[in-house]
């Protein structure tokens, strides 16, 4: 069946070091996925997102990396911020231009001071 | 401020009661979204609609009725429901077409306890 699945439950990290947020998937017909952040009390917010034509895409302090032979997404943060604290999902759609997203468990981001 | 407005916040209900979440977004999206966020669990997602029209139900119980009047405007009617129904439920829009398939625009949220 269709999963999407997150390494780590929660990651702490020192402030100013990166993160990096893994996931697998499994239904390699899914051609977009995104990365959210939730933070406590407030829903999913859109972060980055990266079609299956590509390897990798920056955004601000964030990047995205798709490897399709092994069907896994990362999600690297550069020097975490306080900020940074949340949880991250990370999602795939495998209907094409649809919302219907499926997503992962999530990782809890925790940034030391 | 996401332009996808929930209410309300927090509800609080007994199993025989009846009551209903509202969503209302103001991006002109066309299609509208109820997702349930249980604990230790991945969003899942409940209903879609698009243009107006239910297009998934995602083998959702019955005691779980959406409505959607228009594009901007999503309600989910809620009647004898249970314990293990608490949870967040997430409102959320998108627009079919556009230039970012697939991404959506999540509302803050309703917390629902049954009791």
């Amino acid at each position: 069946g269709e999963s999407v699945g997150l390494h780590l439950p929660t990651l702490s990290v020192q402030e100013g070091d990166n993160s990096i947020i893994n996931c697998a998937y499994s239904n390699s017909a899914s051609d977009y996925f995104i990365w959210y952040k939730q933070e406590s009390g407030k829903g999913p917010q859109f972060i980055i997102d990266i079609r299956s034509n590509m390897d990798k895409r920056q955004g601000q302090r964030v990047t995205v990396l798709l490897n399709k032979t092994v069907k896994h997404l990362s999600l690297q943060i550069a020097a975490t911020q306080p900020g940074d604290s949340a949880v991250y999902f990370c999602a795939e759609n495998p209907s094409g231009n649809t919302g219907k997203l499926i997503f992962g468990q999530g990782t809890t981001l925790q940034v030391k001071p | 401020e996401t332009g996808v407005t929930q209410t309300p916040r927090h509800l609080v209900m007994g199993m025989t009661n009846k009551k209903s979440l509202k969503c209302e977004q103001h991006l002109g999206h066309n299609a509208m979204y109820w997702y349930k966020q249980s604990a230790k669990k991945p969003l899942e997602l409940m209903f879609v609609y698009n243009f107006k029209e239910q297009t998934e139900n995602n083998s959702v119980p019955s005691r779980f009725s959406p409505e959607c009047p228009n594009s901007s405007h999503l309600f989910l009617h809620l009647h004898t429901l249970q314990p293990e129904d608490s949870a967040l439920y997430l409102c959320a829009s998108s627009q079919p077409g556009g230039s970012v398939a697939g991404e959506l625009f999540f509302g803050e949220g309703s917390r629902l306890t049954v009791l």
